[in-house]
């Protein structure tokens, strides 16, 4: 079946680093990608998505590209701030969101100052 | 506009005891879904709803897991008997159709505690 593999965790930085969380997956077909992100206390939000290869996904300075050669979806920052620390969930969907989401274990970022 | 209503917040009960959550959606948004999310882990889907309708219940462990969406608006999951495995937080999302935007708008989630 279809499945999401997200770098392990915990992520620990010290604020201005360079952020990279590997994503990749396993599906049939051509699925929409997605980053969700989860604040402490908070419900998930969606971070960013991409429902096309090559198509690259960017939000409060975050990005990533959908490369179907290497079924990535990496998630990058050039400079992340302590606000940023969280729970940061790759996910997958079969028809742009509206069939259900298959996601990654989760990677917790902690960000010091 | 409001988001996606959840309640209770926390609910701990023992093992074998039943326990219901409650879930309201964006207004407007014809589909539902239910996660189960365990420590550690993504969330994983239970149970989407079209309108009152059913789209995939195939992972709702339907021995102990009911759902229902009456009106095609609220819905409630319920647990009957619990077992000390369905200790994990359950997320409502709901997400519209044909607007050229599907994404699923996700609630606060209920944690439960089974003991």
């Amino acid at each position: 079946g279809d499945s999401v593999t997200q770098m392990e965790g915990p992520v620990t930085l010290s604020e201005e680093a360079f952020l990279t969380i590997n994503c990749t997956y396993t599906a049939t077909g051509y699925p929409s990608l997605f980053w969700y992100v989860q604040y402490p206390g908070e419900g998930l939000q969606l971070l960013l998505k991409a429902t096309k290869a090559d198509d690259k996904g960017s939000n409060k300075g975050f990005e990533a590209t959908y490369r179907k050669e290497t079924t990535s979806f990496h998630l990058e920052k050039g400079s992340v701030q302590v606000s940023d620390s969280a729970v940061y969930f790759c996910a997958l969907s079969k028809q742009g969101g509206s069939e259900k989401l298959v996601f990654g274990k989760g990677t917790k970022l902690t960000v010091n100052p | 506009e409001a988001g996606v209503a959840q309640s209770p917040r926390y609910k701990i009960i023992e093992k074998r005891q039943s326990v219901a959550f409650w879930c309201n959606p964006i207004s407007g948004h014809a589909t539902l879904y239910w996660y189960q999310q365990i420590l550690g882990q993504g969330p994983k889907l239970l149970i989407q709803f079209q309108n009152n309708g059913v789209v995939d219940d195939s992972q709702l462990p339907k021995d102990r897991f009911s759902a229902e969406r009456l009106k095609g608006v609220d819905s409630t999951l319920k647990i009957q008997p619990a077992k000390l495995e369905d200790s994990a937080v359950y997320l409502c999302a709901s997400s519209p159709i044909g607007r050229g935007d599907e994404t699923q708008y996700f609630g606060p989630g209920t944690r439960l505690l089974v003991l």
